[in-house]
């Protein structure tokens, strides 16, 4: 079992460019989170998909993000244009629907310059 | 709505003493609760959980009993080791899963 998968690990980018992140889904699960931490706000949920469907986009801050699903298997959450106070570790999450528990993926480590 | 609030930390420790973490949540109907761990640079991990009233999850040691009389999910492990050393969050889900909540996270050093 894979896990859930992002990409890239690592990401360091200048202000106002776009940064696009990915996320590989465990295969079977139908619902998949974006989350955002850091020391100041701690784990926040930016967006859900169910069945590849955006269930609750409340978190997200502001116009500049943006999140797919084009098919069970692939996200992305993009950034556009990207400044430092973006600068967080965005991690990806992945259930089943019979049961509640998320799966998380390894993050990605985003700084804005 | 629903909600979880957990132990500030950071929690100190030495070597093979007794960790307790406080959880207590806010919750309508009857949520499933979670610990999840974070070690240093990993995403989060599920620890244990437990979906109704008076379950305790357990795993690697930890457990947590599941109180509905006092909205409680709290941590214990008999003797923690240095490998402990991680942040720890409680969470809550919905009846429906459809809402899931984190707590602010403890962090816990354990010392040899």
């Amino acid at each position: 079992d894979a896990g859930v998968i992002q990409s890239p690990r690592h990401e360091v980018t200048e202000m106002g460019q776009e940064v696009t992140l990915r996320c590989k889904p465990i295969s079977g699960h139908n619902s998949l989170f974006w989350y955002r931490q850091t020391m100041m706000r701690g784990l926040e949920l930016l967006i859900y998909f169910n069945n590849n469907v955006p269930i609750d986009d409340s978190g997200m801050p502001e116009d500049r993000f943006s999140a797919k699903m084009p098919n069970a298997s692939f996200s992305t959450l993009k950034i556009q244009p990207s400044e430092p106070r973006d600068s967080a570790v965005y991690f990806c999450a992945s259930r089943t629907g019979n049961t509640y528990e998320q799966y998380f993926g390894p993050g990605t480590r985003l700084t804005v310059t | 709505g629903d909600s979880v609030t957990q132990m500030e930390g950071p929690v100190t420790l030495s070597e093979e003493a007794f960790l307790t973490i406080n959880c207590t949540y806010t919750a309508t109907g009857y949520p499933s609760l979670f610990w999840y761990v974070q070690y240093p640079g990993e995403g989060l991990q599920l620890l244990l959980k437990a979906t109704k009233a008076d379950d305790k999850g357990s795993n690697k040691g930890f457990e947590a009993t599941y109180r509905k009389e006092t909205t409680s999910f709290h941590l214990e492990k008999g003797s923690v080791q240095v490998s402990d050393s991680a942040v720890y969050f409680c969470a809550l889900s919905d009846l429906g899963g459809n809402q899931f909540y984190f707590g602010t996270g403890t962090s816990l050093t354990v010392i040899p």
